[in-house]
Formats: structure tokens, C-alpha cells, sequence
């Protein structure tokens, strides 16, 4: 079974909108969880970094106030698109490292906006 | 500098041949893992096979191999006796230390392969 949970798997929006996607580790205790945006043929390129209970770190070019990450306990991180636009349109993906030098990923959510 | 360099953005082959995935990447870490992902239509990620910088042979998954050449830092993946199901993006990642000395740092990914197989 999956041992990240990714929710939803796809929408669509209004441009102006927000969006909320869930990451729910089902079997390790995600202290960390990273954040990716892949566009069409592109490879995964790392947004941000989620910390368990402090404040997540956003990869230069990022912007915070528009890509908002809250990770309050062990099994839930959350991005939400802030007034989605058209651009904003891409796959986004979390990553659950273990211990080991393991990693989970979500199942990704493909995100529109109209 | 790119940490993980695939310079093959399309491979084809045939049906139950074996082809191989270029991987190259860079680091100054003693330690790190190497990891290849599929990555089909759906979008998911799928992870095929790791291999530890300090491992002394090279990794095998059933039909995958990872052909691990330390000094010239390559990370080939070879994939034996293709089917039509492995058509998709495949994609060589690398993991190093954080600063913290833990290795639950981010993940580094290459542009990916499209391997198309034929029958």
C-alpha cells in the first residue's frame, strides 16, 4: 500500500482561486517533506522544503506568500496555490525521505487553472 | 554545475533487448545514494533502484542493474529484456548529506530519458 497518501490527485480551478493539496504519510513520522513542480516533459524541480512544526524553506525563485506550506503534525503536509493563474498550472509532488536513504513519493496532483 | 546530467532526453528500443540509461552526476560528498525513478503517463513516481556510494557492487533489481562507476562518477541504468511496459520517463536522482550530516536531505533529478520500447 501507499505510504504517502496525496490529495487530489488532480483539479481544475478559476483562475483568482486557491487550491489545498494533502500529503498524508501513512507509516513513517514525516518530520520532513518536500515539495515538487514538474511541467510537461520537465524533470521534478524542488519547491520547498516542509518542516514539522517550524516554518517551511522555499527554493530561490519561490515565492512564499503564493505557494503556502503548513506541516503541523507528523503525518500531514499541505501546499495551497494562493489566486491560482494559468500558470501555475503544472504536477506537483511530495517526498517522504526515510531513514537510509529511502524516499516515498506522493501519487501527484495535476493541477489546472482555468 | 547540474548534480545529475542524463544527456539522453529519447532512447528507443526493441522489444526484449536491453538498453542502457546514461546518468552522470556531481558531488564532492563521500556520501550520497543514487536513485532511478520511472515515471509513466500517470505521473507517479516509481522507484526502480538504489545504489550507496560506499556499496562495493553494483545494484540489481530483477531486470534492472545499475552499472556504478565510482571514479568517473556514472550511474548507468541498464534494463534487461525490455517489454512495451517500460516505455515512459525515467529519471536518475541523487541524494546527499545535509548539512546536519543526515541523509534526509532533497532529492536531485536529471532532465529523464523517454524510453520508447517497440515490439
Amino acid at each position: 500500500g501507499a505510504v504517502v497518501s496525496q490529495h487530489p490527485s488532480w483539479v481544475i480551478c478559476k483562475s483568482g482561486t486557491s487550491v489545498k493539496i494533502e500529503c498524508r504519510s501513512l507509516d513513517f513520522q514525516a518530520t520532513t517533506m518536500f515539495w515538487y513542480r514538474q511541467f510537461p516533459k520537465q524533470s521534478l524541480m524542488l519547491m520547498a522544503t516542509s518542516n514539522e512544526g517550524s516554518k517551511a524553506t522555499y527554493e530561490q525563485g519561490v515565492e512564499k506568500d503564493k505557494f503556502l506550506i503548513n506541516h503541523a503534525s507528523l503525518t500531514l503536509s499541505t501546499l495551497t496555490v494562493t489566486s491560482a493563474h494559468p500558470e501555475d498550472s503544472s504536477f506537483y509532488i511530495c517526498s517522504l525521505p526515510t531513514p537510509g536513504w529511502g524516499a516515498f513519493f506522493g501519487q501527484g496532483t495535476r493541477l489546472t487553472v482555468v | 554545475a547540474q548534480k545529475i546530467t542524463q544527456t539522453q532526453p529519447g532512447m528507443f528500443v526493441q522489444e526484449k533487448e536491453a538498453v542502457t540509461l546514461d546518468c552522470t552526476y556531481d558531488t564532492s560528498d563521500p556520501s550520497y545514494g543514487l536513485f532511478w525513478y520511472k515515471q509513466p503517463s500517470s505521473g507517479e513516481m516509481i522507484f526502480l533502484i538504489y545504489q550507496g556510494s560506499y556499496d562495493q557492487q553494483n545494484a540489481t533489481e530483477g531486470r534492472y542493474s545499475l552499472n556504478f562507476q565510482k571514479a568517473r562518477k556514472s550511474a548507468n541504468l541498464v534494463i534487461s529484456a525490455s517489454q512495451l511496459g517500460d516505455s515512459a520517463m525515467y529519471f536518475c536522482a541523487m541524494r546527499e548529506r545535509t548539512d546536519r550530516g543526515s541523509t534526509l536531505g532533497r532529492l536531485y533529478f536529471g532532465r529523464g530519458t523517454q524510453l520508447t520500447v517497440w515490439p
